[in-house]
């Protein structure tokens, strides 16, 4: 069985600061996939950015960047400079590299960028 | 690309009457997820397929819930009778699964059942 824990629910960071959003998975898989999710007011789900399992480089797109600890089984988003236009959800997922494995959610953090 | 494509975006229906919700993965890729969004329980998986195959259904929360995939282009999730508890919001997602595993979501429908 996947599961995928977000323990903060709400968390607010001023414009132009940097804030890290918590994620904690666990799969009996050896090599498996990790997404964050934006999900703006419009509803869309938006890929963040992906890590793979088996590389131990922690990903990064332009102000989004994550740590990766898979022994401890974390994945954490850090969003650098944050823009008004980070306000969302935001989605932590799993996706296990075998035919049956499934994508599994976390139950989200939504996040407030204030001035 | 255009992306995974779902229609209608939003759907009204009265209670007892049947609903299709449709689906266009990204071409290509060979998984697909059905999921559920409502304030009360957050996104929920409700069916996925492999090439095509059912692999789990077992987030179907009833048997009036029903999907299909004919073939590697098109999904649909049916609803036979609706009921205004079913109101929310139904993602599909595509993926591929091979060297470079990411999983896309369309737009979603928003089903209000009244």
């Amino acid at each position: 069985a996947q599961t995928v824990t977000q323990s903060q629910p709400e968390m607010s960071v001023q414009e132009a600061e940097t804030v890290t959003l918590s994620c904690t998975y666990d799969t009996s898989e050896n090599n498996y996939y990790l997404f964050w999710y934006k999900q703006p007011p419009s509803r869309q789900m938006i890929l963040v950015i992906r890590q793979e399992a088996y590389k131990q480089q922690n990903a990064t797109e332009n102000r989004f960047s994550v740590n990766f600890q898979k022994a401890a089984k974390s994945f954490s988003l850090k969003i650098s400079d944050s823009q008004l236009g980070d306000t969302a959800m935001y989605f932590c997922a799993l996706l296990g590299t075998g035919t049956a494995s499934k994508l599994t959610f976390g139950t989200g953090t939504r996040l407030q960028v204030t001035l | 690309d255009a992306g995974v494509i779902q229609s209608p975006r939003h759907e009204v229906t009265e209670m007892g009457q049947e609903v299709t919700l449709r689906c266009k993965p990204i071409s290509g890729h060979n998984s697909l997820f059905w999921y559920r969004q409502t304030m009360m329980r957050g996104l929920e998986l409700l069916i996925y397929f492999n090439n095509n195959v059912p692999i789990d259904d077992s987030g179907m929360p009833e048997d009036r819930f029903s999907a299909k995939m004919p073939n590697a282009s098109f999904s649909t999730l049916k609803i036979q009778p609706s009921e205004p508890r079913d109101s929310a919001v139904y993602f599909c997602a595509s993926s591929f699964r091979g060297a470079r595993t990411e999983a896309f979501f369309g737009q979603g429908t928003r089903l209000t059942v009244v």
